[in-house]
């Protein structure tokens, strides 16, 4: 199965701030017949279900707010919220969804705080 | 709009069974694949497993960690999504979420509010 691994666990940012987390795939999830990363991100507020904020590993929800964006390709990939709001504290999860290899899987999550 | 309700989560001793539910409505249920994922308390998320449309023979997926011990089914005329769990352990105490399949790649774009299962002696 594919393992999916965020960095950092935890991260304080101030107001305004570029917050930068990571999630690294132990295989690509890259589709060559495609070339889309099977790749999404999910916000999760204490108390409330996982919100879907990024797919395609870069295309954003209809309604996420555009200080959210994510690259990268293969194995490694990057969620930036680039002038953190106070609205965004939440734990963050990267998921892949290559299910021709392997079941679905969740990053551990990364916790997003106000410094 | 889209909602997914989730119900039929409780207390449950180890060894024994539960039944939960997962109400749909806002979107034509019968077309989508439908998930349930789990989190345990103050944990990350886990996926549990998938059951795919009538197009695709219902087909069932499964987490190793649940495969034997849990089956999803569906009623596409009620909307309803089920995840019929026996043999519980005390690990598999979480909030269980049903989570609606986008339809164009396997990520969710609409979760219920979840139930919680807590199975303990």
């Amino acid at each position: 199965d594919i393992v999916m691994t965020q960095s950092p666990d935890s991260l304080a940012v101030s107001l305004g701030e570029r917050a930068t987390i990571n999630c690294k795939s132990s295989q690509s999830v890259l589709y060559s017949s495609n070339n889309k990363n099977y790749l999404a991100w999910y916000q999760q507020k204490p108390g409330q279900p996982p919100k879907l904020i990024i797919y395609w590993a870069s295309t954003r929800e209809s309604g996420v707010p555009d200080r959210f964006s994510g690259s990268g390709s293969g194995t490694d990939f990057t969620l930036t919220i680039s002038s953190l709001q106070a609205e965004d504290v939440a734990v963050y999860y990267c998921q892949q969804y290559c299910t021709s290899l392997s079941s679905l899987s969740f990053g551990g999550g990364t916790k997003v705080e106000i410094k | 709009e889209v909602q997914l309700v989730e119900s039929g989560g409780g207390l449950v001793q180890p060894g024994g069974s539960l039944r939960l539910s997962c109400a749909a409505s806002g979107f034509t249920f019968s077309d989508r694949y439908m998930d349930w994922v789990r989190q345990a308390p103050g944990k990350g998320l886990e996926w549990v497993g998938r059951i795919k449309n009538k197009g695709n023979s219902y087909t069932t997926e499964y987490a190793a960690s649940v495969k034997g011990r849990f089956t999803i089914s569906r009623d596409d005329s009620k909307s309803s999504l089920y995840l019929q769990m026996n043999s519980l352990k005390t690990e598999d105490t979480a909030v269980y979420y049903c989570a609606k399949d986008s339809g164009f790649g396997h990520f969710f774009d609409y979760w219920g509010q979840g139930t919680l299962v807590t199975v303990s002696s």
